[in-house]
């Protein structure tokens, strides 16, 4: 079976201070890990994916085998960030399987 | 691009009643997937098509939900009869194919509740 947690329902921070989405997984293979982010009044979009290795919107996530997480990080937080956040792992048959998300507020 | 568009947006209904919700895909795009989303919840797969198979509906409550993909385009998820506990997001998204390297596109989303 494939899981993933996000242990956060609710995280608030300031503009200007870091940011950290945290996502813990659970599957036995050898798995393709996401971040998705829905902004307010707009559809659920793909922010981006482990295997690209790649930073959007000033958005990083490594994913660490050993402690089987993929945390999402942002050094400096913007408020336009405001948004729920989405892990999601694909695992056997191509399933993606979303967690349960993470509501992030950037304060002015 | 007009991207997934999913109809209706909102649908309220009593409870026994039948429902019925569409989709179209991004052109082109040959998987297609229904998921539900309960409030509070992340999103959850009811059923994936490849073109018109049915290739994943392991979660899909047989017993009053049902599903098509005519044609391998557009797609229809029904429910019938509507409970209470339906009440929810029902999203349609779509990929180009498998492996699709996890992106999908999503629809707006219809949103049904049940009195």
């Amino acid at each position: 079976a494939q899981r993933v947690t996000q242990p956060e329902k609710l995280l608030s921070v300031f503009k200007g201070a870091p940011v950290e989405l945290k996502c813990n997984y659970s599957y036995s293979g050898s798995p393709e890990l996401f971040w998705y982010v829905q902004y307010s009044r707009q559809r659920l979009q793909l922010l981006l994916r482990h295997i690209s290795r790649e930073s959007i919107k000033g958005f990083t996530a490594d994913l660490n085998k050993g402690e089987t997480s993929f945390h999402l990080k942002k050094p400096f937080a913007q408020e336009e960030d405001s948004a729920m956040y989405y892990c999601a792992l694909e695992g056997s048959n191509y399933k993606l399987t979303f967690g349960k998300g993470t509501l992030l507020t950037v304060n002015p | 691009e007009a991207g997934v568009v999913q109809s209706p947006r909102y649908k309220i209904i009593e409870k026994k009643q039948p429902v019925a919700f569409w989709c179209n895909p991004i052109s082109g795009h040959n998987t297609l997937y229904w998921y539900l989303q309960n409030l509070g919840q992340g999103p959850e797969l009811l059923i994936r098509y490849e073109n018109e198979e049915a290739v994943d509906d392991s979660q899909l409550p047989k017993d009053r939900f049902s599903a098509e993909r005519l044609k391998g385009v557009d797609s229809t998820l029904k429910i019938q009869p509507a409970e209470l506990g339906d009440s929810a997001v029902y999203l349609c998204a779509s990929s180009l194919g498998t492996p699709n390297t996890g992106e999908l596109f999503f629809g707006e989303g219809s949103r049904l509740t049940v009195l």
